[in-house]
């Protein structure tokens, strides 16, 4: 079964500094999505970025920029410039198509929080 | 502001009662998900319609159930509630190539 595991509940960044936020996934499936979602204290979900398994080159959003590293199942997200705005809850979530059933299934990840100090 | 409107903001319900979720997907949109989040946890998928049809089911108890109606709005209710039913619940819509979901801004839902 697929599974989508974040190993930090909590990190730290200094403003303007640079933070990595961790994601493995689990899947015997060569054909995915990938993304990472924000959910600030009005926990409104909101896209950060998303990156398709055939795509080797990392997907990049203005100052967040993914490591994908397909073979060891890692989906790293790396905010550059830290702004206060960017402390939230981040979720690394995982799609597939099943073409058996003719259905898409998402899986999240329990999220990590994100504390910028000023 | 996503597109995606999710009435009403907050509920509050005593055990036993039963409610229902509202949700207007973006416009164009065919698909709507509907996803559990109890405090500070992951979303869990429950339920995916397209185009008015069940789509993909996840982990739904059987006292709550869903339908979309021909305008493409969606309704989740639950019934039987109980205490452990306490959390936010979200809609998300997409094109139905499930690509990108968009999310609204979630239901509260607070059984006492």
């Amino acid at each position: 079964a697929q599974t989508v595991t974040q190993s930090q509940p909590e990190m730290s960044v200094q403003e303007a500094e640079t933070v990595t936020l961790s994601c493995t996934y689990d899947t015997s499936e060569s054909d995915y999505y990938l993304f990472w979602y924000k959910q600030p204290p009005s926990r409104q979900m909101i896209l950060v970025i998303r990156q398709e398994a055939y795509k080797q080159q990392n997907a990049t959003e203005n100052r967040f920029s993914v490591n994908f590293q397909k073979a060891a199942k890692s989906f790293s997200l790396k905010i550059s410039d830290s702004q206060l705005g960017d402390a939230a809850m981040y979720f690394c979530a995982y799609r597939t198509y099943s073409y058996t059933s003719g259905t898409y299934k998402y899986i999240f990840g329990t999220g990590t929080r994100l504390k910028v100090l000023a | 502001d996503s597109g995606v409107t999710q009435t009403p903001k907050h509920l509050i319900t005593a055990t036993g009662q039963r409610v229902t979720l509202r949700c207007s997907p973006r416009s164009g949109d065919l698909s709507v998900y509907w996803y559990q989040q109890s405090l500070d946890q992951g979303l869990q998928f429950l339920i995916q319609y397209y185009n008015g049809e069940e789509r993909a089911k996840g982990n739904i108890l059987e006292r709550f159930s869903a339908q979309q109606f021909p305008d493409l709005h969606s309704e989740l209710n639950l019934s039987s509630l109980e205490l452990g039913d306490s959390a936010l619940y979200f809609c998300a819509s997409g094109t139905g190539d499930g690509n990108i979901q968009y999310f609204g801004a979630g239901t509260r839902l607070s059984v006492l």
